[in-house]
């Protein structure tokens, strides 16, 4: 059974920092890219980053490019999400997904909110 | 503002047809493909359609997607109370390089 558990998630004054972990279990996680996908309280889904399955690519959206870094430890099975200069407008339930082809996640965890005030 | 254009809302009675659209442009819907999400309360998104037109296993003959040009459309037939929840397309943006989301449609089942 595949399972996606994202941890790390909590409050953070801004401009501070977070890291986001995502532990993979039940696939073959070195055979897929895997992405960061984020949800405002009340809000619509955002895509925040993804990564190919050996690194080699690796995009992010605007909202987020120069303050967040996406990674990933194959020996680990792991993704993270590395969160740096967190604003205001980065509170959001986290979730991490695989991805099973450009924009389609096939399986998604369960979320981790990430909550960004002083 | 989302880059992909949904209606906020829709509704129809149990047994009903309904259809949600996504419209965007040249550089997502209409170079790529398009896929569909469903978000019931309190949980996380789900693949519904992906390929413009492909089920997941699992998901029931029910729902069906569609593509012509730059926008797209998710139909629901026999409309069940459960299918109450956000619908949102998503596809890849060839300008932004990325992934791009509709700004999702409340289905309620009235």
């Amino acid at each position: 059974e595949v399972q996606l558990v994202e941890s790390g998630g909590g409050l953070v004054k801004p401009g501070g920092s977070l890291r986001l972990s995502c532990a993979a279990s039940g696939f073959s996680f070195t055979s897929y890219s895997m992405t960061w996908v984020r949800q405002a309280p009340g809000k619509g889904l955002e895509w925040v980053s993804s990564i190919s399955d050996s690194s080699t690519y690796i995009y992010y959206a605007d909202s987020v490019k120069g303050r967040f870094t996406i990674s990933r430890d194959n020996a680990k099975n792991s993704l993270y999400l590395q969160m740096n200069s967190l604003r205001a407008e980065d509170t959001a339930v986290y979730y991490c997904a695989r991805v099973k082809e450009a924009a389609a996640f096939d399986y998604w965890g369960q979320g981790t909110l990430v909550t960004v005030s002083s | 503002q989302s880059v992909l254009t949904q209606p906020p809302s829709a509704s129809g009675t149990p047994g009903q047809r309904v259809t949600i659209s996504c419209s965007g442009s040249s550089s997502n819907i209409g170079s790529n493909t398009v896929n569909w999400y469903q978000q019931l309360p309190g949980t996380a998104p789900k693949l519904l359609i992906y390929t413009n037109n492909q089920r997941p296993s699992g998901v029931p003959d029910r729902f069906s997607g569609s593509k012509s040009g730059t926008s797209a459309s998710l139909a629901i037939s026999g409309l069940q109370s459960e299918d109450e929840a956000d619908y949102y397309c998503a596809a890849w943006d060839d300008s932004l390089n990325g992934v791009v989301f509709g700004g999702g449609t409340k289905l309620t089942v009235l």
